[in-house]
C-alpha cells in the first residue's frame, strides 16, 4: 500500500515567519493529495489540496507544491500567526480511492 | 455542505461489551466511507474502507472480526468494536467521499473517543 512519511514532526516558529512543511509518497499512481488540520480533539479540517496533474496551489498565506517525479509535496504557509497552531496531516489518495496519513507535524507559533 | 455526524462522541464500556458507532453523511451520499483510529498525539491510521453495498476492505492488521464495519446506505457507515478490551480505547473517526466534485475530498465526522474499562 501507499506509504507517506511527513517531516519535521515539531516545527516552532516566530509570529510572521514562514513554515514548511514536507511530505513524500511512495505510490507513483496516487492523484491527489490534500493537507488537514488538527485541533486537539477535534475532527481533521482540509486546508488545501492538490491533484497530480497540477505542481502547484496557492490560497491567501498558504500554498502546496507537488514534484511528481521525486514522489513529494509540501505546504507552505507564510506570515503565519498564532491561530496556525496546530498538527498539520498531508495525505495521499491512491487509485483505490483509499487515503493515507502522514504522522503529523505539531506547528507552534510563537507571538 | 458536506456535513458528517459521528453518534456517540463519546463512550465508556466494561471490558467484553460491544459497542456501536454511527457515522452518517447528512447532505450527501457517501458512496464511500472510510473509517480510522488515532490515538493520542499520532495520525490518523486508515482501518478500513467501505463502499455502500459491499464489504469492508480492511487494512492490514486490523481484525475485520473484532471490527465490524456495515455500509448499508449511501449516507450511514457502523462500527461495532466487538468483546472491546483497554488497549482499543482510542478516538475513531469516520470519514465520507461522495460523487461527482465530492469525489475527491472526504468529509470528516467529529470523531467518536471510546473508553474502555
Amino acid at each position: 500500500g501507499e506509504n507517506v512519511e511527513q517531516h519535521p514532526s515539531t516545527l516552532s516558529v516566530q509570529e510572521g515567519d514562514s513554515a514548511v512543511i514536507k511530505c513524500t509518497y511512495s505510490d507513483s499512481a496516487s492523484n491527489y493529495f490534500p493537507w488537514y488540520k488538527q485541533e486537539l480533539g477535534k475532527r481533521p479540517q482540509l486546508i488545501i489540496d492538490i491533484r497530480s496533474n497540477v505542481g502547484e496551489k496557492k490560497d491567501q498565506r498558504i500554498a502546496v507544491t507537488l514534484n511528481k517525479t521525486a514522489k513529494h509535496f509540501s505546504l507552505h504557509i507564510t506570515e503565519t500567526q498564532p491561530e496556525d497552531s496546530a498538527v498539520y496531516f498531508c495525505a495521499a489518495r491512491n487509485t483505490g480511492n483509499q487515503f493515507y496519513f502522514g504522522t503529523g507535524t505539531s506547528l507552534t507559533v510563537i507571538p | 455542505g458536506a456535513v458528517v455526524s459521528q453518534h456517540p462522541s463519546w463512550v465508556i464500556c466494561k471490558s467484553g461489551t460491544s459497542v456501536k458507532i454511527e457515522c452518517r453523511s447528512l447532505d450527501f451520499q457517501a458512496t464511500t466511507m472510510f473509517w480510522y483510529r488515532q490515538f493520542p498525539k499520532q495520525s490518523l491510521m486508515l482501518m478500513a474502507t467501505s463502499n455502500e453495498g459491499s464489504k469492508a476492505t480492511y487494512e492490514q492488521g486490523v481484525e475485520k472480526d473484532k471490527f465490524l464495519i456495515n455500509h448499508a446506505s449511501l449516507t450511514l457507515s457502523t462500527l461495532t468494536v466487538t468483546s472491546a478490551h483497554p488497549e482499543d480505547s482510542s478516538f475513531y473517526i469516520c470519514s465520507a467521499s461522495g460523487t461527482g466534485g465530492r469525489v475527491y475530498e472526504q468529509y470528516f465526522g467529529p470523531g467518536t473517543r471510546l473508553t474502555v474499562t
